[in-house]
């Protein structure tokens, strides 16, 4: 089983859908939790941080549930914009990072 | 402010070659990580540094690869000798402490290509 393991995607919505991304981990000593926006050909760049309580930014939210090893990340009010690759990153101590193979999403007009 | 510079950014290489790729890090940054990305195996990390020193080196694949620090603001990741199967891109990044949950700021990366 891999660590870190999303949805396969790709995941095509018309602008204005909401949509969710999944991801779950496999080690339970796990301490932080992210997700990464890749866009093509690009570096991925920090899109949240994901607290045990949630949290929300703008129109993104992240959920994490320990008990389940389970991360979500939904999108409210799809833009075009958001299309790109989304990667559920985990820190599984010290400063061991592990990305998910991505799920990608495009927004169509 | 200048983001993390990597360079070069593409690499076209024979196999058998020696590869280096540099790094700097953005100022005042503590830590530094060293990833490679294929479409096969994603991202994955190779190695990282916080203040200068080697501290997890278990994802660099094999001894053709190393790894340097020598100061707060350079890094390189040597393939010595180079095979196609190295072919990725290669991503530096850095984040500001060693917490672990401080964002990480990447480069725009290194194409390789070995053939």
């Amino acid at each position: 089983r891999k660590e870190v393991e999303q949805d396969p995607g790709p995941f095509n919505v018309p602008e204005g859908a909401t949509v969710a991304f999944n991801c779950t981990y496999s080690n339970s000593a796990s301490q932080s939790f992210f997700w990464y926006r890749q866009d093509c050909r690009k570096e991925p760049k920090l899109l949240m941080s994901v607290y045990s309580s949630g949290n929300e930014d703008g129109r993104f939210t992240a959920q994490l549930n320990r008990a389940s090893q389970y991360i979500s990340l939904l999108i409210r009010d799809s833009k075009l914009s958001d299309s790109a690759t989304y990667l559920c990153v985990v820190n599984k101590g010290g400063q061991n990072f592990v990305f998910g193979p991505g799920t990608r999403l495009s927004v169509l007009p | 402010d200048a983001g993390v510079i990597q360079s070069p950014r593409h690499e076209v290489t024979e196999m058998g070659q020696e590869v280096t790729l540099r790094c700097k890090p953005i100022s005042g940054h503590n830590s530094l990580f060293w990833y490679r990305q294929t479409m096969m195996r994603g991202l994955e990390l190779l190695i990282y540094f916080n203040n200068n020193v080697p501290i997890d080196d278990s994802g660099m694949p094999e001894d053709r690869f190393s790894a340097k620090m020598p100061n707060a603001s350079f890094s390189t990741l040597k393939i010595q000798p180079s095979e196609p199967r190295d072919s990725a891109v290669y991503f530096c990044a850095s984040s500001l402490s060693a917490s672990g949950i401080d964002e990480q700021f990447f480069g725009p990366g290194t194409r390789l290509t070995v053939l």
